[in-house]
């Protein structure tokens, strides 16, 4: 099993371009979630969905859109990147959403930088 | 709004103990710790269900008060594996729910 997986783990692009970050999973979870994380400020959720087909915003939804066709597929996009997305960005994914039993499997990660 | 945790950041010698705290201005309805090594992913490490549960991993246990909504996480004889970042975070709610992580304690155990 790979677990969670993420393409790409580096990206430097430059203001106003756009791009697509790919979160795949083989663990056949429900539930799948995007974060970013800044120095000092933890993880913090932007989109999630709870099933193929279903996407739901998070805390920091503004400037990212996302799209769950397959169950096993996660993608993050950025439709025109601004400086203050540099991040890394984190897909996790959990076999259910309760509040009791939500382990989150987290992907390796991908460093953004908007120049 | 996030958990506060605390401290920020913690130095140890390998052998020494550590406590991190972390508490909701929101209902606990478990807690959740997760440990991020440098430049890795974050691992989870236990969920806290009631309210004074305690549960442990290795030599990491951790407890949960319910009513005070805190938890706090027990390093015992820190080992050079130990450091990294550890973060708590709690669900939305008490159902089908997300959760919502602390800003991180930074953890870092010298010989």
């Amino acid at each position: 099993n790979a677990g969670v997986t993420q393409t790409p783990k580096f990206r430097v692009l430059k203001t106003g371009q756009s791009m697509t970050l790919l979160c795949a999973q083989d663990m056949n979870h429900e539930y799948m979630y995007w974060y970013r994380q800044d120095p000092g400020m933890g993880l913090r959720l932007i989109h999630y969905s709870v099933g193929e087909g279903t996407t739901a915003k998070g805390e920091v939804p503004d400037g990212y859109n996302v799209s769950r066709l397959k169950k096993q597929n996660f993608l993050l996009g950025l439709e025109s990147a601004a400086p203050s997305q540099t991040s890394v960005y984190f897909c996790a994914s959990s076999r259910t959403g309760t509040a009791t039993y939500n382990e989150q499997f987290f992907g390796p990660g991908t460093r953004l930088t908007v120049l | 709004q996030q958990p506060v945790q605390s401290p920020q950041a913690v130095i140890l010698r390998e052998g020494e103990d550590a406590v991190i705290n972390c508490s909701s201005s929101k209902a606990l309805y478990s807690v959740h710790w997760y440990r991020q090594k440098h430049g890795e992913a974050p691992v989870f490490l236990m969920i806290l269900l009631k309210g004074g549960e305690q549960k442990g991993h290795e030599k990491i246990s951790a407890s949960f008060n319910e009513k005070k909504q805190q938890s706090s996480l027990y390093l015992t004889a820190s080992q050079l594996s130990y450091s990294g970042t550890y973060f708590c975070a709690r669900p939305e709610n008490s159902g089908y729910s997300t959760l919502t992580f602390g800003k991180g304690t930074m953890l870092l155990v010298s010989p």
